[in-house]
């Protein structure tokens, strides 16, 4: 089954407005976490949230979970040029008792923030 | 802030060879992760490493794949004969505590068989 889905694919704004990322999974998660990557570059980690959580923030950062809809948002409030990068919504499910958690990612929303 | 390193940046290795991608996880971090990306296709988990073992690996990770954490600050995944469908990039990944842990990554390999 796939997991993680965002959509859009692709979002262009102006700088200044807010975008809105939206994720879907299928399966139970223990976390979900966001991600930015810049063209070819790393991972960079934004935020986790757990899956007794609903919301969290973090700057202009906020993270919704709704874990009857399986379904989380990323929303990024007054857009910056440097905004622009691909977000990806990864969950994060233990198959084995040892404490490492496999992450499961989506194909990403290509973010365009437009000076 | 501590981040993970990983060298070299850009690989370049005829199929068939051995190649071996190193890693510097976040010093204090006790779980350790391989995951690649293959040009436009989403990023895939291969294995994951605590107490000087494998706790999970996916379908990818087969004979080919090891890894090893030689000397307890390096992170070593090898792929032993190399196929042009390893052509990728790969990230390693480390966390602190139990996954219920923000995972930090590295900048990648980029990997490419020829």
């Amino acid at each position: 089954s796939q997991q993680g889905e965002e959509d859009p694919q692709a979002l262009s704004i102006q700088e200044g407005e807010n975008a809105t990322m939206n994720c879907s999974y299928k399966t139970s998660i223990n976390n979900l976490q966001w991600y930015r990557q810049n063209s070819g570059r790393g991972l960079v980690h934004l935020i986790l949230i757990r899956s007794n959580e609903r919301e969290k923030h973090s700057g202009r950062l906020r993270v919704t979970l709704d874990t009857s809809k399986k379904s989380s948002s990323l929303l990024i409030t007054a857009s910056r040029a440097a905004d622009t990068a691909s977000y990806f919504c990864a969950t994060g499910r233990a198959y084995s008792g040892a404490g490492s958690y496999q992450l499961t990612f989506g194909k990403g929303t290509k973010l365009s923030v437009i000076p | 802030e501590p981040e993970v390193t990983q060298t070299p940046s850009h690989q370049v290795t005829q199929m068939g060879q051995e190649v071996i991608l190193r890693c510097v996880p976040i010093s204090n971090h006790l779980y350790f992760y391989w995951y690649r990306q293959i040009l436009g296709q989403k990023v895939e988990f291969l294995v994951s490493f605590y107490n000087n073992e494998i706790s999970e690996k996916s379908e990818i990770f087969d004979d080919q794949f090891s890894v090893e954490r030689p000397d307890g600050s390096n992170f070593t995944l090898k792929i032993r004969s190399t196929k042009l469908e390893d052509s990728a990039m790969y990230f390693c990944a480390s966390s602190a505590e139990t996954g219920n842990q923000p995972q930090h990554f590295g900048d990648g390999t980029r990997l490419s068989i020829l």
